[in-house]
């Protein structure tokens, strides 16, 4: 079975600044995929960022980016430039036949 | 992105009655959809995967009497929490692929939660 670890179960940061969420899994699978999720207060799932297993190169969108480390099982997320808008749980999620969710990081923005 | 809806978004229910959880696919047709169970302050729990025409597959650990999920369509899925009781008590969260959206990534709805009094 596979296991989704997310060490930090709360972070904050000044607005503006930089923040990393880390990730680890474990599996034997080679091809998967593993998603970022952001859970705000109304609860509503909402997809961060996606990186196939088999694409060496990081994921971006935007402000959001992964550091994708294949032989570590690690995937980490950054935040460039964080917003208030960016307060909220994150996911981090492990996808081969279904989904396995990291048990959370609740990330605060200070203004 | 692909929206998913669920009905009711809060309900309230006494001990030993039944509550049934819409989830709809409103803009694809949903091959195979998904519920989850979150407590308060946890992550989601897959409770069970259902795929359109067939019966669902429960993770281990969650009672198919209590929980029943019914695809009859493409574009819904119901879970119907059966004599319900406070431990039953959870916010309950279904996801739906879909092969004309690419087949490989959930769309969560809104979620539902569930206090049984």
């Amino acid at each position: 079975a596979q296991t989704v670890t997310q060490s930090q179960p709360e972070m904050s940061v000044q607005e503006a600044e930089t923040v990393t969420l880390s990730c680890t899994y474990d599996t034997s699978e080679s091809n998967y995929y593993l998603f970022w999720y952001k859970q705000p207060p109304s609860r509503q799932m909402i997809l961060v960022i996606r990186q196939e297993a088999y694409k060496q190169q990081n994921a971006t969108e935007n402000r959001f980016s992964v550091n994708f480390q294949k032989a570590a099982k690690s995937f980490s997320l950054k935040i460039s430039d964080s917003q208030l808008g960016d307060t909220a749980m994150y996911f981090c999620a492990f996808a081969y036949e279904k989904l396995t969710f990291g048990t959370g990081t609740r990330l605060t923005i200070i203004p | 992105g692909a929206v998913v809806s669920q009905h009711p978004s809060w309900v309230i229910c006494k001990s030993g009655t039944s509550v049934k959880i819409e989830c709809r696919s409103l803009d694809f047709q949903a091959t195979t959809m998904f519920w989850y169970r979150q407590f308060p302050k946890q992550s989601l729990m897959l409770m069970a995967t259902s795929n359109e025409g067939s019966k669902a597959t429960y993770e281990q650990g969650v009672e198919k009497d209590k929980f029943l999920i019914n695809h009859a369509s493409l574009t819904l899925s119901t879970l119907t929490v059966t004599s319900a009781h406070p431990e039953d008590s959870s916010f309950y969260i279904c996801s739906a692929i879909g092969l004309e959206r690419g087949g490989d990534e959930q769309f969560f709805g809104p979620g539902t939660r569930l206090t049984v009094l």
